[in-house]
């Protein structure tokens, strides 16, 4: 079974300040990487998504995010945080079988940013 | 175009009664899912329909019921509401399967006393 693993809850930096949130998959093969930010009261919009090909992706917002297999691992980062990039941010992962694109997320990390 | 919408935004309900969640998009998607998010516990799917006229469970079923009633609209059913099920639900579509992009519905928050 797929699984995702975020290991920070909550992290504070100050505006200007360089960001990475970690993430972590448990998949039998390559699967399908997105990042998702939600801000208070409102749904999921997609920063970033990892297919295929090249394993460093760019998003939105400034966004970007590293897929590497050896590790496991999709971290998301930002070399520079603005105040208004304070939310939720949950990765996810799908897998490459199937009709669906099953999404199973990870427990999100919560950005504070302090001016 | 609305995107992914959901009625209603916020439902108060008391243990034993029964409700149903609406949601229905204007983007094609062929395939909709449903999610409960809980604090602390990220996003669990609890139904979905990877095309009209199929549904299948996903990780936390129980207590629930889906309708794709057409390509368009997928409600979410409680038959006997329980405080267990208080929870924000999101609905969202996709085009279809094999990892694309789901689009998220802004919410229905479900208070169970």
């Amino acid at each position: 079974a797929q699984s995702v693993t975020q290991p920070d809850i909550h992290i504070t930096v100050s505006e200007g300040a360089s960001l990475e949130l970690r993430c972590n998959y448990s998949y039998g093969a390559t699967p399908y990487l997105f990042w998702y930010v939600q801000s208070p009261g409102q749904g999921l919009q997609l920063l970033l998504k990892y297919f295929s090909g090249d394993t460093l992706v760019q998003g939105i917002k400034g966004f970007e995010a590293e897929f590497k297999r050896s590790q496991s691992s999709f971290n998301l980062r930002k070399p520079s945080v603005h105040w208004s990039d304070a939310a939720e941010y949950f990765c996810a992962v799908a897998g490459r079988t199937g009709t669906a694109s099953k999404l199973t997320f990870g427990t999100g990390t919560r950005l504070q940013v302090t001016l | 175009n609305a995107g992914v919408t959901q009625t209603p935004k916020f439902q108060v309900l008391k243990t034993g009664q029964s409700m149903t969640l609406q949601c229905a998009q204007d983007m094609n998607h062929n395939s909709m899912y449903w999610y409960r998010q809980d604090p602390g516990m990220g996003l669990r799917l609890i139904y979905y329909s990877a095309s009209e006229g199929t549904t299948d469970k996903g990780e936390v079923p129980n207590g629930y019921n889906v309708s794709r009633l057409n390509k368009r609209e997928f409600s979410l059913r409680l038959e006997s509401a329980a405080p267990s099920q208080t929870s924000v639900y999101f609905c969202a579509g996709s085009r279809r399967g094999g990892g694309e992009t789901q689009y998220f519905g802004p919410g229905t928050r479900l208070l169970v006393l």
